[in-house]
């Protein structure tokens, strides 16, 4: 297993598109988290899964945002009618269970740049 | 709220001692975790502490918490150019359940040959 891996790793967009992305987590990793990162800011918490149950969104995941793990491996998140202010770098991590003494391992973004 | 609050920048020479420090709001706060991010790359755990600990050392990187000012220290021994990269405190809490980490804003650490 070579770590989180996830697709793509650059997208630019027109504004108003729609975007998906994928995160492939360590196999046997039951949580999935997504976070986004703006420039100079460090990771905000978007939305996470326990295998496939998505147990908690922030405030932040508007209602242009969906994310699924369908069958509680990979999980996509995507972004409709996409607005500038969506430019970042988004990043997924997985950790096996949840709690906070587990290590959670960061995938290397997905930086999306709407135009 | 819970925030995490870094200084931006630190510059350092080669071969020095780098101390970045952090400070969080959350007295709840339970663990707290530096990660390394390289350009390109994702988020690294580099080590964290339990908030019943005042210090931990592992190998060049020794971390000091001081709870009572909600003060998070890590410092890195012998600084060599591949050090270089934003360092990002992070705290979780058990007392919110699962909630997952809230990080600061990052130290970019550059170090001077």
């Amino acid at each position: 297993d070579t770590g989180v891996s996830q697709d793509p790793r650059h997208k630019i967009t027109k504004r108003g598109q729609n975007v998906t992305f994928r995160c492939d987590p360590i196999s046997e990793h039951n949580r999935l988290y997504w976070y986004r990162q703006t420039l100079g800011q460090g990771p905000e918490f978007l939305t996470y899964f326990q295998n496939e149950a998505q147990l908690e969104k922030s405030r932040l995941l508007s209602d242009r945002f969906s994310a699924e793990r369908p069958k509680g491996s990979f999980s996509t998140l995507e972004i409709q009618r996409t607005e500038q202010g969506d430019s970042a770098m988004y990043l997924c991590a997985s950790s096996l269970g949840g709690g906070v003494l587990t290590e959670a391992f960061f995938g290397q973004g997905t930086r999306l740049t709407v135009v | 709220g819970e925030d995490v609050e870094q200084s931006l920048f630190l510059s350092v020479r080669e071969g020095d001692s780098s101390v970045i420090n952090c400070t969080y709001t959350d007295s709840s706060s339970t663990y707290l975790y530096w990660y390394k991010q390289e350009p390109g790359a994702g988020l690294q755990l580099l080590t964290y502490i339990f908030s019943n600990m005042d210090m931990k050392q592992d190998q060049r990187l020794t971390v000091l918490l001081n709870k009572k000012d909600k003060h998070l220290s890590l410092r890195i021994a012998d600084t060599q150019t591949g050090d270089s990269a934003i360092y990002f405190c992070a705290e979780a809490s058990l007392n919110s359940g699962n909630t997952p980490l809230v990080f600061g804003k990052g130290t970019r650490l550059s170090v001077i040959a």
